[in-house]
């Protein structure tokens, strides 16, 4: 089974500082790993995507994640705030090996602060 | 092209009614999966079509069903409307099932049941 948790509710930075959302996951499969931002009223919209090759993923809008298997994370960073970023933020896990269902976690609301 | 579009954008129903929703995938994707999303239960898996067969099911009642039509196009039903279903749902679409690449998502539709 996979499941994620993303640890901290609600996340505050400056504009300009390093942003850090937490994410660990559990799965008994090589798993696949997403970050996801939601606007207000929109769908999710897809930052960047672990699935099996370079551990350090590059994703949209200057984010970027490692994975660290050993500690069974993929946080999510960003050098330099923007007011812009300011949104919810989902960690999710699948596997191939069990259907490519999508487990999300509770989500990270960013706010940045001006 | 165009992204993944749901319709409607918005719904009011009365408890006790039925509603459906409808999701047009991406052109060429053939999975369309459904979530619930919501403050308290965050998001949730109801089910995943591919080929107009459904591949997997959350853990919803059978109020919740949907289906895939041949042009990949899908529709989710709910009957007998409680105010516990009031939430965002949405639709995403992947080229396959197992597909790694992630899920590309509709806007949602925000159901408010009264």
């Amino acid at each position: 089974a996979q499941s994620v948790t993303q640890l901290g509710s609600h996340v505050s930075v400056s504009e300009g500082a390093l942003v850090l959302l937490r994410c660990n996951y559990s799965s008994s499969v090589p798993p696949y790993l997403f970050w996801y931002v939601q606007y207000p009223n929109q769908g999710l919209q897809l930052l960047l995507k672990y699935t099996s090759a370079a551990t350090l993923v590059k994703g949209i809008n200057g984010f970027e994640a490692e994975f660290k298997k050993s500690e069974t994370s993929f946080h999510l960073t960003k050098p330099s705030a923007h007011m812009s970023d300011a949104a919810e933020y989902f960690c999710a896990v699948s596997a191939l090996a069990t259907g490519n269902q999508f487990y999300f976690g509770t989500g990270t609301s960013l706010t940045v602060i001006p | 092209k165009a992204g993944v579009t749901q319709t409607p954008r918005y719904l009011i129903k009365t408890r006790g009614q039925q509603v459906t929703l409808s999701c047009s995938p991406i052109s060429g994707h053939r999975s369309v999966s459904w979530y619930q999303q919501t403050p308290g239960q965050g998001l949730q898996f109801l089910f995943e079509y591919f080929s107009e067969t459904q591949r997997n099911k959350g853990n919803f009642p059978g109020r919740f069903s949907g289906r895939q039509f041949s042009n990949s196009r899908s529709e989710m039903n709910v009957s007998t409307l409680e105010l516990g279903d009031s939430a965002l749902y949405l639709c995403a679409s992947s080229l396959a099932l197992g597909d790694p690449y992630g899920y590309t998502f509709g806007s949602g539709t925000r159901l408010t049941v009264v």
